[in-house]
């Protein structure tokens, strides 16, 4: 069992929006702005999306957006592409035992 | 550009210790702004972390793991590794190199991944 919680699926058409959505506790979502997001195709590495809630790596789509509220992290894919077909982690740092603790994973499928 | 490179037998016995090792090229090991970890992906599921070392030699380890894992660092090398100990079917999987960010535990850069596969 993940210490994040993430929808399993979630899908689209092209040129909507979705939203996923990453709950966790007070001891890492809620109480830290530390929320990582990967987007991995199948039999690639994953890619970081979003680091530090809401900031973007250079070189990624500003149709890749991220915010919290409280113990839950969202990641926003706007302007939906066939290539954004893929699993979606999110990750947080936290203060348990594990320093870093990962959600179970969502696929998003385009329609 | 960064470069992580997984390297290591991608088949290991029951009860025996894998042993992988990461490579990091187009930057130093010994930046204080990073730590090295190691996820795994077992076949059809999702990432687990496994442990984090900086290049002083500091450690953190998934509890779960804990008792089988060591990761170690050589800087001369650049060069960081890990080995799993009394490995089971359940510890298939493609393993990771990756670098984090100090504090945030944001994963920018990643290995390509190598399959691990425990069967006799």
């Amino acid at each position: 069992q993940s210490a994040l919680t993430q929808p399993a699926s979630v899908s689209g058409s092209p040129g909507q929006s979705i939203t996923i959505s990453c709950t966790g506790t007070s001891s890492d979502v809620g109480g830290y702005n530390y929320v990582s997001w990967y987007q991995q195709h199948p039999g690639k590495a994953p890619k970081l999306m979003i680091y530090d809630v809401s900031n973007r790596p250079s070189g990624v789509s500003n149709r890749f957006s991220g915010s919290k509220s409280g113990n839950t992290a969202s990641l926003t894919i706007s302007g939906l592409q066939a290539e954004d077909e893929a699993d979606y982690y999110c990750s947080s740092y936290t203060s348990s035992s594990t320093p870093l603790v990962f959600g179970g994973g969502t696929k998003l499928t385009v329609l | 550009q960064l470069q992580l490179q997984e390297s290591g037998p991608g088949l290991v016995k029951p009860s025996e210790t894998l042993s992988l090792t990461c490579t990091v090229s187009g930057g130093s090991i010994s930046s204080s702004s990073y730590y090295w970890g190691w996820i795994r992906q077992p076949p059809g599921k999702g990432l687990e972390w496994i442990g984090s070392i900086y290049y002083s030699g500091s450690t953190y380890y998934n509890p779960s793991l804990k008792s089988r894992v060591t990761i170690s660092v050589d800087t001369s090398k650049n060069q960081f590794s890990l080995k799993l100990s009394s490995v089971t079917a359940a510890d298939t999987a493609v393993y990771y190199c990756a670098r984090l960010v100090v504090v945030t535990g944001g994963l920018d850069y990643w290995g390509q991944g190598t399959l691990v596969t425990v069967s006799s």
